[in-house]
């Protein structure tokens, strides 16, 4: 699996935007981009993925440069829920499964 | 989606001993995980455990050490065997991929404190 490169911190106010870069210099061709969070004390959960195109679902919206270098995953409006550890993962397609993490993005979304 | 649920959700052991989590899915799935979760840390990954034949182990983690079981396609054990303080962490199983997605789903993991 690709190497990732993330901030090891971020801070957001309640309602604003939060972007969460990630770098993936490293991506293969045929590889996707994966994000999950850890909410404190529990499991990690599935947000999105995404190969070439930008993808959108209900939780988040994944922004992936046109070289694949890198992407953004995007809260449109963070709660302080949201306030959680973001991982970026890269990992081959649909037959590969396990998961690598990396140290992540540790969100802090304030009032 | 996937119900994951692991047994026990803590416990404090004392070092020398033993430990063996359960893992509990809802519905078949093909391929489980185990995880572990140092404090402060992110997650590493200890093993893919195999239905019907020896679990598969990552760099760092040998089968004398954390034996892995898998009876059938919903259920897998963790063992954790003499343990010492450095074993004191969280461990996750998980299971996937499944749907659309091919995503991973988490249990709400084991959390071992080793005295």
């Amino acid at each position: 699996d690709a190497k990732t490169t993330q901030p090891p911190s971020m801070d957001c106010a309640e309602g604003r935007a939060a972007n969460l870069p990630c770098n993936h210099s490293t991506i293969s061709g045929n590889e996707y981009v994966y994000w999950y969070r850890q909410i404190h004390s529990q499991g990690p959960q599935y947000i999105i993925h995404g190969l070439k195109n930008n993808e959108t679902n209900e939780m988040a919206s994944l922004i992936i440069t046109e070289d694949r270098k890198s992407s953004t995953l995007i809260l449109p409006h963070a709660t302080l829920r949201d306030t959680a550890v973001y991982y970026c993962i890269v990992r081959a397609p649909p037959g590969f499964q396990k998961l690598v993490f990396g140290t992540g993005t540790r969100l802090l979304v304030s009032p | 989606s996937a119900v994951i649920s692991q047994k026990p959700s803590r416990d404090i052991c004392q070092r020398g001993t033993s430990l063996t989590i359960q893992c509990q899915v809802d519905s078949q799935v093909t391929m489980m995980f185990w995880y572990r979760q140092q404090p402060g840390q992110s997650l590493t990954l200890i093993a893919t455990a195999n239905q019907g034949s020896e679990a598969t182990y990552e760099s760092g983690f040998v089968i004398d050490k954390f034996p892995i079981s898998r009876p059938n396609l919903t259920f897998s054990t963790l063992t954790v065997s003499n343990m010492s303080p450095e074993d004191s962490s969280i461990y996750l199983c998980s299971v996937g991929p499944r749907g659309q997605s091919n995503e991973q789903f988490f249990g709400p993991g084991t959390r071992l404190t080793v005295l």
